[in-house]
């Protein structure tokens, strides 16, 4: 079956601006999660999302970033007057089941955010 | 907090050889432990996950052990090849996933 998608692969954006990732999960799967990777460094947590509501947001760096999943399925992850400190790869992964545990999580190939 | 260590950040040796990436957490409440596979400017792809329950993990050339106790994790790769050449990355799911920085590793052909 088909794994976690995310469009677009790479986006290059002009500071300032506002833009969104999107992030298909694998069909059934109840969780989902965003991570952001810099260069040279592994990837931090962002958000993570049972069903429709963000059950943490904790990893999101500031009020600039925001996550929707209104329907338990696809999600976005929106930037607004991005910075050019934005720049980074964004990963979506999904599981099964969320918080609990032993599931694997599922990764995409990953949005390359470039902000100039 | 749980934080995560991968030793050493590098690592080039010739084809043929076995090797040892090691990963380290300083909280042994874990799910599971995940490592991964991070070729230049592409995904990630998973290698091996194993259980907080289990001991080791193997799949072809690769075996990964886990102690929770010491907080250690290995990566063991036999009979090295060139294709082997990539960033691998360990990662702890205490249900987020907490990530080390990676091994950068150069199989010399």
């Amino acid at each position: 079956g088909a794994g976690v998608s995310q469009t677009p692969s790479n986006k290059v954006t002009e500071k300032g601006k506002y833009v969104e990732l999107r992030c298909d999960p694998i069909s059934g799967h109840t969780a989902l999660y965003w991570y952001r990777q810099s260069l040279g460094q592994g990837p931090e947590f962002l958000i993570y999302f049972q069903g429709t509501g963000a059950a943490d947001d904790s990893g999101l760096p500031n009020d600039r970033f925001f996550a929707v999943r209104p329907e338990g399925s696809v999600s976005t992850l929106k930037i607004q007057r991005t910075e050019r400190g934005d720049s980074a790869v964004y990963l979506c992964a999904s599981s099964p089941q969320g918080r609990g545990g032993t599931n694997e999580q599922f990764f995409g190939p990953g949005t390359r955010l470039t902000v100039l | 907090k749980q934080e995560v260590t991968q030793i050493p950040a590098a690592l080039s040796v010739p084809e043929g050889e076995n090797l040892v990436l090691n990963c380290s957490f300083t909280d042994s409440a874990i799910y599971n432990l995940q490592w991964f596979r991070q070729d230049p400017g592409k995904g990630l792809t998973s290698l091996l996950l194993i259980q907080s329950s289990q001991r080791e993990q193997t799949s072809g050339r690769l075996n990964a052990s886990l102690d929770k106790s010491s907080g250690r994790s290995t990566l063991y790769i036999a009979a090295s090849q060139p294709g082997d050449s990539a960033t691998y990355l360990c990662a702890v799911n205490v249900y987020q996933l907490i990530w080390g920085a990676g091994t950068k590793l150069i199989i010399k052909p």
